[in-house]
Formats: C-alpha cells, structure tokens, sequence
C-alpha cells in the first residue's frame, strides 16, 4: 500500500499570499496517477488536479500542481478567499487507492 | 462530466448490512474505461478509499474492509452499490460515490445506531 504524507497539517496565510502543500509518497507513483481535491464544509470533494499538474475543468490556473516519483506539490500562486479549505493528494496509479490525511488553508 | 447520487438508508442497526446504490446521470459506465468507486468519510476526518468496480465488474478492495465490503455494478441500470456487512458505530460516516478521480457524488450519511 503506498502511504501518502501530507505537509504542513495547517497552513495559515492572509488573501493574496502564496501556499505550498507538499505529498509525499512511500513508493514512487506514476506522475499520470496523482490528484489534488479541496473540500470545504459541508461539500463533497472537488477535483483541482489530475496526473499531477493537469487542470481540471473549470479549475482557476491560480493552481497548480507539479512533481513526480514520490514528491508532489500542490500551489496556489495567490490565494483567494474562497480557496480556504482543506486539500487532499490522491494516488490513483495501484490498488489500494490512498489518500493523504490533508492539509487545512486557513486564514491568518 | 457525469453527476452521481448516492441513496440508501441514513441509519442502519449494528450488526446488519449497510447497502448504497449510486445511480450514474450524463454518461454510461461502460464508456470511457473509468474506476466506479465508493469513497467514506468519518465526522470531521480525512477520506478512506472503500473499493472500486470496472463496469466489467472486476473489482477492488481496502484490505482494512476486504472481509465485509462488496461493490457490484447494473450495466443496464447505469449503477453501482455498495454493501458493507457486519456495520459497527465506526461505519458511521458520510459515503460518497465517485468516477476516478473526477465526478463525486454529493454524499450520503449513513449512521450506525440501534
């Protein structure tokens, strides 16, 4: 089972600035497998980035997501107020699919 | 992008088995080639991968549920279910259904009381 680390837990910033997740995995992950999701409150997930560093649909390019093998990064270049949440990594490339813990953007 | 809706019970007795149904609207699940997947959430913690079906109906489990977890696919209904046996008050948590990784259904709370 490839064990996901998300880094930091929580993050707190001001609107505007810039945020940096980190996901590291235990065993190298297929670039093509590794997603980002926010959720808010009370929401189901939303899917921001697929194969690691593409967009989904209707996706702000204020995000971003690069890396490969086992680090994954996730950025938001400037944050909105909208974008305080929590996000997850996801590795889809073998079963059992594993997700991160989480990392929650809050407002400083 | 298709839409998902999960549906079931909200309160099931321990001991018994918990049964979802999440129907598939905008597309079929025999196109694309994509992972019909059951995802949980426990009240205020992070998300744990439950198992997942091709529309052929191969499927995969979490080890951690593998012994009470079964997931099967209606091609002619366009849905998918989920039944987990032996529920204790730990299965409580919301229960989303996905296209991996990109449509989630909206949720469904399924609480584990007597």
């Amino acid at each position: 089972e490839i064990v996901l680390t998300q880094s930091p837990g929580t993050l707190s910033l001001s609107p505007g600035e810039r945020a940096t997740l980190s996901c590291r995995a235990s065993q190298s992950v297929s670039s093509s497998f590794l997603a980002w999701y926010q959720q808010k409150p009370g929401q189901a997930p939303r899917l921001l980035i697929y194969g690691a560093s593409s967009r989904a649909t209707g996706i702000p390019d204020r995000f971003s997501g690069s890396g490969s093998g086992t680090d994954f990064t996730l950025t938001i270049s400037r944050l909105e107020p909208e974008d305080f949440a929590v996000y997850y990594c996801q590795q889809y490339d073998s079963s059992p699919r594993t997700f991160g813990q989480g990392t929650k953007v809050e407002i400083k | 992008q298709v839409q998902l809706q999960e549906s079931g019970p909200g309160l099931v007795k321990p001991s018994q088995t918990l049964s979802l149904t999440c129907t598939v609207s905008g597309g079929s699940l025999i196109s694309g080639g994509y992972y019909w997947t059951w995802i949980r959430q426990h009240p205020g913690k992070g998300l744990e991968w439950i198992g997942n079906t091709y529309y052929s109906g191969s499927t995969s489990y979490n080890p951690s549920l593998k012994s009470r977890v079964s997931i099967s696919v209606d091609t002619s209904k366009n849905q998918f279910s989920l039944k987990l046996s032996s529920v204790t008050a730990a299965d409580t948590a919301v229960y989303y259904c996905a296209r991996e990784p990109i449509d989630w259904g909206q949720g469904t709370l399924v609480t584990v009381s007597s």
